[in-house]
């Protein structure tokens, strides 16, 4: 399976605190990009990485590639009850006709 | 802009009745697909398209057909509902198959066969 895997599975922290998800892949690609869903919602896009990449940011969210070792990494700092939601990745995998795989997300609660 | 809408948001079917769930967009994205959400789980493709009357199977596609006649529309269409299809679809667009852009979703159609 090309499926990428996300760990922690499941994370609970206090407000304030620094949050950390990680994403890993298997084969080359295109772009790796990290969604939110909130309960009951769709998916939100919150930033999409290139392979060329290395690092991006947006407002308390940041996002590392490394392509080396097929991961990715996803901060969120300074974490508020509003960040409780799970957190997505999904992979374009090179050559796969612009289709993303993701994978099974990681659960953060967000204790005020 | 109201982006990716999905209908109905409910559903509830028996086993081997047929039904379309609605997708549609405007902001004249060539690629849209289809996917299902399990409990607990990650999203898995279900079809895809890459344009008006372009169509392509994804990781799950049986018991599952789609049509694209026109850009902003893309149903899936449920021929003989079972049990085993129980679960959340969604529908994304992006602007291209190589946009290196992220995908767009709708709210979500939440379906129980009984």
């Amino acid at each position: 399976s090309q499926q990428g895997e996300e760990d922690p599975q499941a994370l609970s922290i206090q407000e304030g605190e620094n949050a950390t998800m990680n994403c890993s892949y298997k084969t080359s690609i295109n772009n790796l990009q990290w969604y939110r869903q909130n309960s009951g919602r769709g998916l939100v896009h919150l930033i999409l990485i290139r392979s060329n990449e290395r690092e991006k940011h947006s407002g308390r969210l940041r996002v590392t590639l490394d392509t080396s070792k097929k991961s990715s990494s996803l901060l969120i700092t300074a974490s508020r009850a509003a960040d409780t939601a799970s957190y997505f990745c999904a992979t374009d995998y090179y050559n796969n006709a612009g289709k993303s795989t993701f994978g099974d997300g990681t659960t953060l609660t967000v204790k005020p | 802009n109201a982006g990716v809408t999905q209908t109905p948001k409910f559903q509830v079917l028996k086993t081997g009745q047929s039904m379309t769930l609605q997708c549609a967009q405007d902001m004249n994205h060539e690629y849209m697909s289809w996917y299902r959400q399990d409990p607990g789980m990650g999203l898995r493709l279900i079809h895809y398209s890459v344009g008006a009357g372009i169509t392509d199977q994804g990781e799950v596609p049986n018991g599952y057909n789609v049509s694209r006649s026109t850009t902003e529309d893309f149903p899936l269409r449920l021929l003989s509902a079972a049990p085993s299809q129980t679960s959340v679809y969604f529908c994304a667009s992006r602007v291209g198959a190589i946009s290196n852009q992220p995908q767009h979703f709708g709210d979500g159609t939440r379906l129980s066969i009984l």
